[in-house]
């Protein structure tokens, strides 16, 4: 069992390149969201997913989009990478009830030039 | 809004010595509470989870916590530290669709 898997593990970007990191889970999760973690900070919501095809905004929602096309994937889109998105970023699920744990990735360090 | 506040950024104790992380939330609603360990180089995985059950909450690796509604308090224990146990520690609450966490303790456990 694979659990939430990210891509990739590291990236360089230079400033106002796209890209995006990849989340997948084989766990049937309903819910899906992205962090970003930076020291002294600990782990700021991006955006979140209750389902497919629904999304909302977390605590730092701008220069990021995020779809939700399956229940497996939640992509995390940068649309014009800037030196504050450098950081650790995670991908975590949960079955759709607040009381559940989250499941994270092992993460995605990106530093953009 | 919900929010989390770890007192303390740097703990550091002696191995055998009692392991005290300190975690205060504010929650609208009766909250869901849990703490969460970070190894380097990780992601995070779950320690234990208080849910409204018992108050006394038990984890993995001889961790628990104690939730105390008047002092909106959950703050993690371990009688006695392994140097094992140096990593990052974060409470977290959930509320809604959002899981809020604090800014995280580094414990150093020193031989």
């Amino acid at each position: 069992n694979a659990g939430v898997t990210q891509t990739p593990k590291f990236q360089v970007l230079k400033t106002g390149q796209s890209m995006t990191l990849q989340c997948a889970q084989d766990m049937n999760h309903e819910y899906m969201s992205w962090y970003r973690q930076d020291p002294g900070m600990g782990l700021r919501l991006i955006h979140y997913s209750v389902g497919a095809g629904i999304t909302d905004q977390g605590e730092v929602p701008n220069g990021y989009n995020v779809s939700r096309s399956t229940t497996e994937d939640f992509p995390l889109r940068l649309l014009s990478a800037a030196p504050s998105q450098t950081s650790v970023y995670f991908c975590a699920s949960r079955p759709g009830q607040g009381n559940e744990k989250l499941f994270f990735g092992s993460g995605t360090q990106l530093s953009v030039l | 809004a919900q929010s989390v506040t770890q007192l303390g950024s740097h703990v550091s104790v002696s191995e055998g010595a009692l392991v005290l992380l300190r975690c205060n939330y504010s929650s609208s609603v009766p909250p869901y509470l849990f703490w969460y360990v970070q190894y380097p180089n990780q992601g995070l995985q779950l320690l234990l989870k208080y849910t409204s059950a018992a108050t006394l909450v038990k984890g993995i690796n001889g961790f628990e916590a104690e939730f105390k509604k008047s002092e909106t308090s959950f703050h993690l224990t371990k009688p006695s530290a392994h140097m094992s146990d140096a990593a990052e520690y974060f409470c977290a609450v959930s509320e809604s669709q959002k899981v809020t966490f604090g800014t995280g303790t580094k414990l150093q456990v020193i031989p």
